[in-house]
């Protein structure tokens, strides 16, 4: 079974539009770390944000925000106002800190499509 | 400060041949993982290294690939006999693991590896 999930395989925005990307986790830990991450066309993978389960406060970073909630085991990423720079895929990852081991989970992506 | 580095940048082999790919991890980062990205696709998990424990080499899909990591410095992995699937992007990640808190991976630009 997939820890993580993103339902969102494409999305199309027009530049200006908020858009929101989702993931949703998988985990029996009670101590676990949730990432983002964007893959611009140039294709290095850059480090947005990390999160610890215990830590439920959202998060806004710019035009980027972060929702985190544990009852509905989401973490979902919004871009506010969006720009043709965002056009990127986005990984969502979970790490459990209680399984052996430190494996990252890595959902499929959400490629992102910023249209001017 | 460096980030990871991986090299070569390119990689085109023969079917059959062998190829050994590098990754420098950024100093004082314990841990380190290779992934595979096959064109289009998500990460795929490797193999992870952790300080002196023994790696987790659960995400290596056949024998004909190995990795390798002195201490806490550069790894190396191997794939032999080069099949046209091994074809793909292959990205070295490192992080900080400290007392347990599992910090945000950091990603090198990736070995785009051919098989002709």
């Amino acid at each position: 079974a997939q820890k993580v999930t993103q339902a969102q395989t494409e999305i199309s925005v027009v530049e200006k539009e908020d858009v929101t990307l989702d993931c949703v986790y998988e985990t029996r830990d009670t101590t676990y770390y949730l990432f983002w991450y964007k893959q611009p066309p140039s294709g290095e993978l850059v480090f947005l944000i990390r999160r610890n389960s215990f830590d439920e406060q959202n998060e806004i970073s710019g035009r980027y925000s972060w929702n985190f909630q544990k009852s509905t085991s989401s973490f979902n990423f919004t871009i506010t106002a969006s720009q043709v720079v965002d056009s990127a895929v986005y990984f969502c990852a979970l790490s459990e800190a209680e399984s052996p081991g430190n494996q990252f989970y890595f959902g499929t992506g959400t490629s992102l499509t910023v249209i001017p | 400060g460096a980030g990871v580095s991986q090299s070569p940048s390119n990689k085109v082999t023969e079917k059959g041949k062998d190829v050994e790919l590098r990754c420098d991890p950024i100093s004082g980062h314990t841990a380190l993982y290779w992934y595979r990205q096959r064109l289009g696709q998500g990460l795929e998990f490797l193999i992870y290294f952790q300080g002196n424990s023994a790696p987790d080499k659960s995400g290596l899909p056949s024998d004909r690939f190995s990795a390798e990591r002195t201490g806490e410095s550069v790894s190396t992995l191997t794939i032999q006999r080069t099949q046209q699937e091994d074809s793909a992007v292959y990205l070295c990640a490192s992080s900080l693991i400290v007392a347990s808190l599992t910090y945000e991976q950091y990603f090198g630009p990736g070995t785009r590896l051919t098989v002709t």
